[in-house]
Parts: structure tokens; sequence; C-alpha cells
């Protein structure tokens, strides 16, 4: 079947303007993170969801950062007032559940989108 | 947040060569993951471990836990090009879900 996808897969952006990203979770999937993965790094976890509603948002960097989820499937990260720190490849994942243990809370992640602020 | 240091930072070999990477911290895992991931793609997930001492192997790829579970290792048997790529470690936080991961390792094999 298919697995996460995202779009677009590339964005390049002027500072000080807004964007949106989106990923698509492998179907049947409750649970959806987002991650921010800088050069040379591990990525690092932003925000999760099970459902519609953000179970854990404490990674989000600051009040720039916002993401929604609001029919539990299709979720939207929107960055306001970009700023060249804020360019990095942002990964989303899902699983089938966010409780269980494995295999249920294993995150299958999708390509990400490089986000490159100039 | 536990932080979670490899090493080493990258590493480029011969085909056929034999390598091992690390995963380390100064606290107990609960469990640890590790991943492999591909330029322009994310990581996907490559083995589990939970228990301390724990060795689990997949194809020329062996994956040991620590006794104490504050460390793991991957070791790469005969490395073939294809095995090029970015091996992370990952804990998953206290209710199994958001991810902390390293800073990886790169490894190059070549042909």
């Amino acid at each position: 079947g298919a697995g996460v996808s995202q779009t677009p897969s590339n964005k390049v952006t002027e500072k000080g303007k807004y964007v949106e990203l989106r990923c698509d979770p492998i179907s049947g999937h409750t649970a959806l993170y987002w991650y921010r993965q800088s050069l040379g790094q591990g990525p690092e976890f932003l925000i999760y969801f099970q459902g519609t509603g953000a179970a854990d948002d404490s990674g989000l960097p600051n009040d720039r950062f916002f993401a929604v989820r609001p029919e539990g499937s299709v979720s939207t990260l929107k960055i306001q007032r970009t700023e060249r720190g804020d360019s990095a490849v942002y990964l989303c994942a899902s699983s089938l559940s966010l409780a269980g243990g494995p295999p249920y809370n294993e995150q299958f992640f999708g390509p990400g989108t490089r986000l490159t602020v100039l | 947040t536990q932080l979670l240091e490899q090493s080493p930072q990258f590493l480029s070999i011969q085909e056929g060569e034999n390598l091992t990477v690390y995963c380390n911290s100064s606290s107990v895992f609960s469990s640890l993951q590790w991943y492999r991931q591909e330029p322009g793609e994310g990581p996907v997930l490559l083995v589990t471990v939970v228990t301390g001492g724990e060795v689990k192997k997949l194809k020329r790829l062996t994956f040991q836990f620590g006794d104490a579970r504050k460390d793991s290792s991957l070791h790469i048997t005969a490395a073939q090009p294809g095995d090029t790529g970015l091996y992370l470690c990952a804990q998953s936080g206290e209710y199994g879900n958001k991810l902390v991961f390293g800073a990886g390792t790169i490894l190059r094999v070549k042909s």
C-alpha cells in the first residue's frame, strides 16, 4: 500500500513569508508525528496527534509554528514569518496508534519536505 | 531529554569490510531503535531492542543492547555499497511516542 506522502518535496521561500507543509499518513493510521531534521543532525520531535487532537506539541520551537489535523487524517504544518533558521527537512510519520507498543506504535516516515528560507 | 551520542560521525570503508557503530547514553534506555536513512528519504526502522544483553540479527547486521541498557552497537559484516546511508539510533519517549534521535553515523561503502 501507499506510504506516508509529503508535499511539496521542496519549498523555497523568503524570510518573513508564510508556508504550509502537508502530510498524508498511511490509511488507517490514527497517530501522526512531525519532526524537523537540520543538516548533519538526527530528526527532532515537533508535535504528534492522536486523531484530530494534538497530544503533545512540546517540541514546537515557538508560536510561529502551528499544526492541524482537522479530520484526523491529513495534517498541515504551518510556519508564520519564516526565518533563515527554519531551513531544514520537515519529516512526517504515522503509526497505527500511540499505545500498545510495537508494532502498533511503529512510526513510518515520509520522504520529507526540504524547506529553504532565503 | 536523554542525550544520545553516536560514534563515529562518519565512516568510509571498502566493500567487504566489517564495521561497528555505537550509540551511548548516560541514562538507561527503556528501549532503543536503530534506523537507516538514505538521501531524500525518511528514516526506516531496522530493529527495536528492549532487553539488556539482547542481540538481534538482520541478515548481515547484528544489533547489541548493553547489559546495563545504556549503550547499543550495530555491526555490519561484509559491507556492500547498498549499506551506504545515515544510521540513527533513537529512544522512544516516556509513553513510547515521540522519538529522540542521536545525530547519526554517515556510512559510505565504496566498491
